[in-house]
């Protein structure tokens, strides 16, 4: 199985500053057909999870700009440009490469 | 609008038997493979199962957790999931999402249904 690994696991921001979560799985997440399947979900206290980012960068509809993917192979990171307070929650990165599909432990986002 | 509203969920003896529901709409439900990923109280996301589109053959995959034990299914004139769970466990309280698949990731719209294993 692919693990998923997350840091931090806690994450104080401040409101209006940029913030970043790191993953990292145990194996590439590159497909043969040359997509990353690498996904980002944030969920907001007592909320289903919702999906943000797919196929490493692109993201989902309805999801803001200040939200972006990026990395290679087997490190990816989350950046938020700008906190809003809307963005408090727990941050799961997920691989789809292959079953069965794995979720990072999850990172969670306060206000300092 | 995509909807998918999650039911079916309760309290059940340790070794019974539960059968939750998906009801989707507001896309082609049968162009889509579909997942179930559930959340034990206080914890991270954990994927089921999944069951692929008319296209791939319906194809079924399971987590190791529960291969055996649970069963999914889809009605696609129906634009139905299902996940019958027999011989459950205590370790199988957790809340249940229905999701379809975008690009080797999820999409959840319900709140899910909880699913209870206690004596």
């Amino acid at each position: 199985d692919i693990v998923m690994t997350q840091t931090p696991l806690s994450s104080p921001v401040t409101l209006g500053q940029p913030a970043s979560i790191s993953c990292r799985s145990s194996q590439s997440l590159v497909h043969s057909n040359g997509y990353t399947y690498l996904s980002w979900l944030q969920q907001r206290p007592g909320q289903p999870p919702r999906l943000l980012i797919y196929n490493l960068s692109n993201r989902f509809s309805g999801v803001p700009d200040r939200f972006s993917g990026s990395g290679a192979g087997t490190d990816f990171t989350l950046q938020i440009s700008r906190v809003e307070p809307e963005d408090v929650g727990v941050y799961y990165c997920m691989q789809g490469l292959q079953a069965p599909f794995t979720f990072g432990p999850g990172t969670k986002v306060e206000i300092k | 609008e995509v909807q998918l509203v999650e039911s079916g969920g309760g309290l059940v003896q340790p070794g019974g038997s539960l059968r939750l529901s998906c009801a989707a709409s507001g896309f082609i439900f049968s162009d889509h493979h579909m997942a179930w990923v559930r959340q034990a109280p206080g914890k991270g996301l954990e994927w089921v199962c999944r069951i692929r589109n008319k296209i791939n053959s319906h194809t079924i995959e399971y987590a190791a957790s529960v291969k055996g034990r649970f069963i999914v299914s889809r009605d696609d004139s129906e634009n139905s999931l299902c996940l019958q769970m027999n011989s459950l466990k205590a370790e199988d309280t957790a809340m249940y999402f229905c999701g379809r698949e975008v690009s080797g990731s999820f999409d959840f719209r319900g709140q899910g249904t909880l699913v209870t294993v206690s004596s």
